[in-house]
């Protein structure tokens, strides 16, 4: 079962941070993080493995709450490199890799 | 090293008639996985193979079909195309068994307009 992506969209100015949350009705194994700009293939960020963890990359990082099936992707003082849809993908016990249907990013001078 | 390469990167087909995608996985990779992106509907999961040997599959219909051979590239057919199928058709490659905790590198896909 796809992912629940919130919000679908938003509007951010450099230097805003955002927050894109990301839930599932099933139990999880995984979650991953991409990111895919406008015309162009999607980009790994980061994969999450266990209950309550966080990665980072930069001024991006996320957190994987297994217990509530949620995840969150944080971006801080966003650049305008940022801007693109971000997807979530979730992994459940039979290994597929689910993606969320995107939460589309703009970061405006 | 080259990336994940996707042929053709534009088709347009007639309702009726029927397509194979190609993907050419990165050198070394042996897990591929077919996504289909559509406006509003995020990627969806079509197949996964490891070893030509198909490990997951998604919700589509028995015209959506896959192989994969022994030097992991990998092909997709859709058969009696319908102007639903008109879609962005991704392709993803990772290293080893993908159970879930490896990184996907993606193709640029190949788009598909169905008329």
């Amino acid at each position: 079962q796809q992912p629940v992506q919130s919000p679908q969209a938003v509007i951010l100015r450099e230097g805003e941070d955002a927050v894109i949350n990301c839930s599932s009705s099933k139990a999880l194994y995984s979650v991953h993080w991409y990111r895919q700009k406008h015309g162009e293939a999607p980009v790994f960020l980061m994969i999450l493995l266990k209950g309550g963890e966080q990665k980072g990359h930069e001024k991006i990082s996320a957190s994987f709450n297994e217990k509530k099936q949620q995840s969150s992707l944080y971006l801080t003082a966003s650049q305008l490199s940022y801007s693109g849809t971000y997807f979530c993908g979730t992994v459940n016990q039979g290994g597929k890799l689910i993606f969320g249907q995107g939460t589309e990013l703009s970061v405006k001078p | 090293k080259a990336g994940v390469t996707q042929t053709p990167r534009y088709l347009i087909k007639t309702r009726g008639q029927q397509v194979t995608l190609s993907c050419s996985p990165i050198s070394g990779h042996r897990s591929v996985s077919w996504y289909q992106q559509t406006p509003g509907q995020g990627l969806q999961f079509l197949f996964e193979y490891f070893s030509e040997t198909q490990r997951n599959k998604g919700n589509f219909p028995g015209r959506f079909s896959g192989r994969q051979f022994s030097n992991s590239r990998s092909e997709m057919n859709v058969s009696t195309l319908e102007l639903g199928d008109s879609a962005l058709y991704l392709c993803a490659s990772s290293p080893r068994d993908r159970a879930g905790n490896e990184k996907l590198f993606f193709g640029s896909g190949t788009q598909l307009s169905v008329l």
